[in-house]
């Protein structure tokens, strides 16, 4: 099956750590992003990559941390510097960038850090 | 600045009656627009996008709706189902053509 994988569906962490999140996909996008979605709240964008060895800020990046080596994995990395990392995250892709380009979402990662 | 945004958090509806989900947006210059569903604890999927260049565009039993002029979009289901019960988000393009700004959704609960 085609799609977007991320693990795990639940994580838990206790304060000061770093943790890492999956996202994986084989759909031979190019394009892959993080957002962060807190309660009652829409999607906010943590970081996006275009290509393969590049990605940019989003709009709220501070205290994360991505790398895009591979094509199909954009793994991102939830730093102690973050404040506030208890959200749930979501990992999407796209053929590319910009009009006519759907994203497709994973099924998200839910953080817990006490 | 960029930001889309919907006009109520929740929306209680009957089934078999339309539904009709409101998001207002700031930025002029956006052309490009997309409804997602998002079912608890899972990723939003699309649900139907319009471009500027037109007002109205249907799809399976959804409509979306786009006034340029108070730069409003709708979302309506029609013989609205309980599977339909979900958060919905409008969302448009940034600036710079890259990512999506999402608005805070709107929460469907359809009753049988």
């Amino acid at each position: 099956d085609g799609g977007i994988t991320q693990s795990p569906k639940y994580l838990f962490r206790k304060e000061g750590q770093n943790v890492t999140l999956s996202c994986e996909q084989n759909l031979n996008h190019d394009a892959m992003y993080w957002y962060r979605q807190d309660p009652g709240q829409g999607l906010r964008l943590i970081y996006y990559s275009q290509i393969v060895n590049d990605f940019q800020k989003g709009d709220i990046a501070e205290g994360y941390s991505v790398s895009r080596e591979k094509k199909e994995s954009f793994p991102l990395t939830v730093t102690s510097a973050q404040k506030n990392p208890t959200a749930f995250y979501l990992c999407a892709s796209s053929v590319g960038t910009g009009i006519m380009y759907e994203q497709y979402f994973g099924p998200g990662t839910r953080l817990t850090v006490t | 600045g960029e930001s889309v945004g919907l006009h109520l958090p929740t929306l209680s509806v009957q089934e078999g009656d339309n539904s009709i989900i409101n998001c207002a947006y700031s930025n002029s210059a956006s052309d490009y627009f997309i409804w997602y569903k998002q079912e608890s604890g899972k990723g939003p999927q699309f649900i139907i996008d319009i471009r500027s260049n037109m007002d109205k565009r249907q799809g399976q039993r959804v409509t979306v709706l786009l006034n340029k002029t108070v730069k409003h979009l709708s979302l309506q289901i029609a013989a609205t189902q309980p599977g339909d019960s979900a958060v919905y988000f409008c969302a448009d393009l940034n600036q710079a053509g890259t990512a999506l700004i999402f608005g805070k959704g709107t929460t469907l609960s359809v009753s049988s």
